[in-house]
């Protein structure tokens, strides 16, 4: 089994800022998928990244996966209120199943 | 399409009682599977299937049993509740398996096991 690390664990900012979070694995993944979970609900796959060195951009959120698949990043750009959740990256266990990471709790503050 | 639709919302047992959690598909996925949210781990898998009639154990999947009748349902069975079980039950749902296809959650299930 993959052991994923996000830190921070949380983090809290103010309307406007920018942001990082970090995914880690000492394994290499075949693809890697990040999510968002918003109080009470299941959480919804924002990206896909499967290629080293890819970059996936939705909006204002820009998503990395590292030339030796074994790390991913979420940069956030001018974060809003809507943006609050729980972030979490899911490691594809070889096609049968994902491995999640403990997540990232994102507040941001209006 | 109401998409994954998971039945209690809320539970409250006893330690030694059992029960279903129910969970139902309306877009035709073959590939479902079972996860507990647990606070600071992340989602785990306890058991999935690729299709009806077929089961498979995930990661945590003591305590726990499922079948697969049909397409559309993926109950899971408490068998005797601990309170180890105390958790947050999501069911999954998708087209295929890994990339292949993405992962729809419902909305889940919260279990209190005193």
């Amino acid at each position: 089994t993959q052991l994923l690390e996000q830190s921070p664990q949380f983090l809290s900012i103010q309307e406007g800022e920018n942001l990082t979070v970090y995914c880690n694995s000492s394994s290499v993944f075949s693809s890697l998928q990040w999510y968002r979970q918003e109080p009470g609900e299941g959480p919804v796959l924002l990206v896909t990244v499967v290629t080293g060195g890819e970059v996936k951009k939705l909006k204002r959120l820009t998503f990395q996966f590292g030339d030796a698949r074994k790390d991913s990043s979420l940069h956030i750009t001018a974060a809003q209120p809507g943006d609050t959740g729980l972030y979490l990256c899911a490691a594809d266990n070889y096609g049968q199943n994902f491995v999640f990471g403990p997540g990232t709790r994102l507040s941001v503050l209006p | 399409n109401a998409g994954v639709t998971q039945t209690p919302k809320f539970q409250v047992l006893k330690t030694g009682q059992s029960m279903t959690l129910q969970c139902a598909q309306d877009m035709n996925h073959e590939y479902m599977s079972w996860y507990r949210q647990d606070p600071g781990m992340g989602l785990r898998l306890i058991h999935y299937s690729v299709g009806a009639g077929i089961t498979d154990q995930g990661e945590v999947p003591n305590g726990y049993n499922v079948s697969r009748s049909t397409t559309e349902d993926f109950p899971l069975r408490l068998l005797s509740a601990a309170p180890s079980q105390t958790s947050v039950y999501f069911c999954a749902s998708s087209s295929g398996a890994g990339v292949v296809g993405t992962q729809y959650f419902g909305p889940g299930t919260r279990l209190l096991v005193l």
